[in-house]
């Protein structure tokens, strides 16, 4: 069982906007930056954009994050077939003193 | 190129032991903590050990320590895994990464491609 809680599946049409939610605690969301993860099927995960909107190289400015007490939220705009795959929140926790996951959220393209 | 390069992995039997190396290339990588984190089949993420460039600053996860050594050598622009007394549970494909880096709001932002480990008798 994963620290951060994200919904297992999100899924939209082409061009819908499509939100992904990651839950924590105080301890972890509500005291640093959230990191966001894309795993596109059979690759290695890459680094999106924290929730400071702070993009990775040749992140396109459709993906976008925020933050809100325990919450944090990933939204992909425009969405589009390449964007299949699965999505990872990430953050400090200072309870543990080290960096935790939120299970993934697969999103569909329908 | 920045990049990040895992080699070692392969098929271990159980209580067997590996030795994970990774490759840094394009960064000035003594500047940079450096970061292991596993994926079983299937599965999620799992940040699993951590070390800081200086040395003086090393994590692991509650699922791995005392069985998990991570070292690094600048010199060489290397980060190493030591995995001892295996299970079925430690089979993933392991990820080298660089980070955390906190003070940027940065976890693990360069990722290899990853190296796989299997356990089985």
């Amino acid at each position: 069982q994963s620290v951060l809680t994200q919904p297992p599946s999100a899924s939209g049409t082409p061009g819908q906007r499509v939100t992904i939610s990651c839950s924590g605690k105080n301890s972890n969301i509500g005291s640093n930056t959230v990191s966001w993860y894309q795993q596109l099927a059979g690759a290695a995960p890459k680094f999106l954009l924290n929730s400071y909107n702070q993009r990775h190289s040749g992140v396109p400015d459709r993906f976008s994050a925020s933050k809100s007490g325990t919450s944090a939220s990933l939204a992909i705009s425009g969405l589009q077939s390449g964007d299949e795959g699965d999505y990872y929140c990430a953050v400090w926790d200072d309870s543990v003193n080290g960096p935790v996951f939120g299970g993934g959220t697969k999103v569909t393209v329908l | 190129q920045v990049q990040l390069v895992e080699s070692g992995g392969g098929l271990v039997k159980p209580g067997g032991s590996l030795r994970l190396s990774c490759e840094a290339s394009g960064f000035i990588f003594s500047d940079y903590f450096m970061a292991w984190i596993r994926q079983a089949p299937g599965r999620g993420l799992e940040w699993i050990a951590h070390i800081s460039g200086s040395l003086d600053i090393v994590y692991y996860a509650d699922s791995v320590k005392g069985r998990f050594t991570v070292s690094r050598d600048n010199a060489k622009k290397s980060v190493s895994l030591e995995i001892d007394s295996l299970t079925a549970a430690d089979t993933a494909v392991y990820y080298c990464v660089r980070g955390p880096t906190l003070v940027q709001g940065l976890l693990a932002d360069l990722w290899g491609r990853g190296t796989t480990v299997i356990v089985s008798s």
